[in-house]
C-alpha cells in the first residue's frame, strides 16, 4: 500500500464531538489528499496539500479541516461531527508534480460511523 | 458534481469474456485515470492515458480515450474471478491539483 497507514481504522463516535483521522506515509511524498467515499457518490475530495503548511479545498470542504506540519503527517479534523460525515475516508499521496500527471496511491481507509 | 461519469454502474459476466465500462466527463482534461477497488481496500491505480493518446494496454487493459466525445473506455481481457471489483475513472478538473472521481462501475466476474 505504499507506506500509506491511516489511524484509526475504525472509529464510532458521538454527534457533536470532534474527531481526528491521521494520514502517514514513508514515501516522502509532496502531495496527500483526502477523499470520502458513500454509496451513489464514489470518492470525493474534501482537502488536500501540496506540500508542509500549503492546503486547499476540494468539493466536499465543509464541516471539515486539515493541517500539515510535516510532510509525512497530513490531519483531517471533524470540528463537530454530524451524522452526515459518516462515511469512509481515504487518504492518498502523490509524487512527482501533480495528481494530474501521476497516480495516486491510497491507504486502506478509515470507517467511521457517527450516530 | 462529478467530473466523471462510469456506465454501466454495475456488470456481471463470466469468467473468459471480456468486460467493458465506459467513462464519460464533462470539461478539457490533461490525462484520465483508472483505478480498480476491491472490497474494504483502497484503490489501486491501474492505468493513465495522456490526452493526446488514444489507446493503451497494459496486460490484459486496453484503455482508450476520445476528447471529441469527452469519453473513455476501459477493456478487460479474459476476465477472472479475481477481477471482481469497482472500477473508477479519474479525471482532473480545469488543471488544478484536483483530481475527481466518477461513482464507478462494480464488476462481477463469475467462475
Amino acid at each position: 500500500d505504499a507506506g500509506i497507514t491511516q489511524s484509526p481504522r475504525h472509529k464510532v463516535t458521538e454527534t457533536g464531538t470532534p474527531v481526528t483521522l491521521r494520514c502517514h506515509q514513508t514515501e516522502n511524498h509532496r502531495y496527500m489528499y483526502w477523499y470520502r467515499q458513500d454509496p451513489g457518490h464514489g470518492l470525493r475530495l474534501i482537502h488536500y496539500s501540496y506540500g508542509v503548511k500549503d492546503t486547499d479545498k476540494g468539493e466536499v470542504s465543509d464541516g471539515y479541516s486539515v493541517s500539515r506540519s510535516k510532510t509525512e503527517d497530513f490531519l483531517l479534523t471533524l470540528e463537530s461531527a454530524t451524522s452526515s460525515q459518516t462515511s469512509v475516508y481515504f487518504c492518498a499521496i502523490s509524487d512527482p508534480g501533480s495528481s494530474y500527471n501521476s497516480p495516486l496511491h491510497f491507504g486502506n481507509g478509515t470507517r467511521l460511523t457517527v450516530t | 458534481s462529478q467530473q466523471g461519469e462510469e456506465d454501466p454502474q454495475a456488470l456481471s459476466i463470466q469468467e473468459g469474456e471480456n468486460a467493458t465500462m465506459n467513462c464519460s466527463y464533462k470539461t478539457s482534461i490533461n490525462n484520465l485515470q483508472w483505478y480498480r477497488q476491491n472490497s474494504g481496500r483502497g484503490l489501486v491505480h491501474l492505468i493513465l492515458i495522456r490526452s493526446n493518446e488514444r489507446e493503451k494496454h497494459s496486460g490484459r487493459l486496453r484503455v482508450t480515450l476520445d476528447t471529441s466525445k469527452k469519453s473513455s473506455s476501459l477493456l478487460i481481457t479474459a476476465s477472472r474471478a479475481a477481477d471482481t471489483a469497482s472500477y473508477f475513472c479519474a479525471t482532473d478538473a480545469s488543471n488544478t491539483d484536483k483530481l475527481i472521481f466518477g461513482t464507478g462501475t462494480r464488476l462481477q466476474v463469475f467462475p
